[in-house]
């Protein structure tokens, strides 16, 4: 299998704190995108990040990506209750518009009010 | 903009019967529509890809006859279930590309949960 892993697979913080997550992926990509999924609903992309990048900022969200490490991480900082999801990083291989994505196995997160 | 509808929401059949998942793009033309399950409190697997007047490309252990898609126009795509089984019961999920929206940007349904009695 091609996916990607993420962790920590769960993840219980207070509301405030920094809430870090990490993905691995395995082949060469394009792009690494994050998304957001609210239980039992349909995703949410927060943020797309290009190979050629190595941080990228939106909000409270801040994603890094080491290539030679195959491995990105998203943090959101001062974290809030409406933050709990489970997050879900995804790889694409190729730099045009119509290309399957590969999902890392996600991060559960849960913001304790 | 750039929405994905779904219908149904939830569905629930008999074993045996076929159900039908409609994806819409409701203010863009997608190019390419994307067919996704999830189990639960597991990561999205990709079945297949659909691309408008063409057939489908299956993801490798996807049964192509059991797992029907449809993409007849460029804001609609169905997957339909036939002869479903309680193994099939999952939360199925649709994205869609947006033509003029360019790079590899996916907009998300928000999912069907299918549940085979």
């Amino acid at each position: 299998s091609q996916q990607g892993e993420e962790d920590p697979q769960a993840l219980s913080i207070q509301e405030g704190e920094n809430a870090t997550m990490n993905c691995s992926y395995k082949t060469s990509i394009n792009n690494l995108q994050w998304y957001r999924q609210n239980s039992g609903r349909g995703l949410v992309h927060l943020i797309l990040i290009r190979s050629n990048e190595r941080e990228k900022h939106s909000g409270r969200l801040r994603v890094t990506l080491d290539t030679s490490k195959k491995s990105s991480s998203l943090l959101i900082t001062a974290s809030r209750a409406a933050d709990t999801a489970s997050y879900f990083c995804a790889t694409d291989a190729s730099g045009f518009g119509n290309e399957k994505l590969t999902f890392g196995t996600g991060t559960r997160l849960t913001i304790i009010p | 903009g750039a929405v994905v509808s779904q219908h149904p929401s939830r569905v629930i059949c008999k074993s045996g019967t076929s159900v039908k998942i409609e994806c819409r793009s409701l203010d863009f033309q997608a190019t390419t529509m994307f067919w996704y399950r999830q189990f639960p409190k597991k990561s999205l697997m990709l079945m297949a890809t659909s691309n408008e007047g063409s057939k489908a490309t299956y993801e490798q252990g996807v049964e192509k006859d059991k797992f029907l898609i449809n993409h007849a126009s460029l804001t609609l795509s169905t997957l339909t279930v036939t002869s479903a089984h309680p193994e099939d019961s999952s939360f199925y999920i649709c994205s869609a590309t947006a033509r003029d929206r360019g790079y590899n940007e996916q907009f998300f349904g928000p999912g069907t949960r299918l549940t085979v009695l």
